[in-house]
C-alpha cells in the first residue's frame, strides 16, 4: 500500500511561473509535513515544512498548503527560477522518531 | 555548512569486494541514523535505522549480513556493503536525527555517495 502519493512526476514550468506539486497520504497519524529538494548527485536538503495545526506556511517564494481533511498538502513555488530545477520530495512521518516516509518525487524543470 | 558529512562521495570497487561508507554527525550527537538507497529517476529507499550502541533494525527485504551497519559513537555511522556484485551500484545517503530538534523532526541528509562495482 502506497502511504504517500505525489503527484505530478514531472513537471516544466517557465521561469516566472508558479510551481504546484501535491503529495497526498493515508496515514493519519501523520503530524510533520515536510517537503526535501534533491539536486542531481546531493543528498536531498529539507525545503520547507508543516504541521497540522496550521493550512498554510511561507517562506520566501516557498508556501506549503495543508488540507487535513483532504488529507493532502501540497507546495507552491512563486516566481520559479532556473535554479529552482530539481526533484522535490514529501516526506510526512508521524510523532516523535518515527521515520521519513518519502513520495516518489517530482523533477522539476523550471525552462529559462 | 553541511552538518551531516558522507564519505567517500563517490566509489569504485571490484565485484566481490567490501566497500565501506562513513557518514558523521558534524555539529550535534545523533543517537540515530538512517542509509537509504537511491536509484536514478527514483525515490529514497529506507534500507535501516542505527541507533548507537545498538543493532541497526533493517527493512523489509533488505540483507543484513550483506550491508552491515555499525553505529559506535553518537557522530559516526558506518555502512559496509560486503561482497559487493553490480547490482550494489547505487547512490547511498545518511540521514541523522538531530535529538536537540523540534519534537524529533529535524533530520539532516549527508550529501550521498556513489557506489559503482565493476
Amino acid at each position: 500500500q502506497q502511504q504517500v502519493k505525489q503527484s505530478p512526476q514531472s513537471l516544466i514550468v517557465q521561469k516566472g511561473g508558479i510551481s504546484i506539486i501535491n503529495c497526498a497520504y493515508e496515514n493519519t497519524a501523520f503530524d510533520y509535513f515536510p517537503w526535501y529538494q534533491q539536486f542531481p548527485g546531493k543528498g536531498p536538503a529539507l525545503l520547507i515544512a508543516i504541521r497540522p495545526d496550521v493550512s498554510e506556511k511561507k517562506e520566501g517564494r516557498f508556501t506549503i498548503s495543508f488540507n487535513k481533511s483532504a488529507k493532502q498538502f501540497s507546495l507552491h513555488i512563486m516566481d520559479s527560477q532556473p535554479g529552482d530545477s530539481a526533484t522535490y520530495f514529501c516526506a510526512p512521518k508521524g510523532s516523535g522518531y518515527s521515520t521519513l516516509t518519502f513520495g516518489k518525487g517530482t523533477m522539476l524543470l523550471v525552462s529559462p | 555548512g553541511a552538518v551531516v558529512s558522507q564519505h567517500p562521495s563517490w566509489v569504485i570497487c571490484k565485484s566481490g569486494t567490501s566497500v565501506k561508507i562513513e557518514c558523521r554527525s558534524l555539529d550535534f550527537q545523533a543517537t540515530t541514523m538512517f542509509w537509504y538507497r537511491q536509484f536514478p529517476k527514483q525515490s529514497l529507499m529506507l534500507m535501516a535505522t542505527s541507533n548507537e550502541g545498538s543493532k541497526a533494525t533493517y527493512e523489509q527485504g533488505v540483507e543484513k549480513d550483506k550491508f552491515l551497519i555499525n553505529h559506535a559513537s553518537l557522530t559516526l555511522s558506518t555502512l559496509t556493503v560486503t561482497s559487493a556484485h553490480p547490482e550494489d551500484s547505487s547512490f547511498y545517503i545518511c540521514s541523522a536525527r538531530d535529538p536537540q530538534g523540534a519534537r524529533g523532526n529535524t533530520i539532516y541528509f549527508g550529501e550521498g555517495s556513489w557506489l559503482t562495482v565493476v
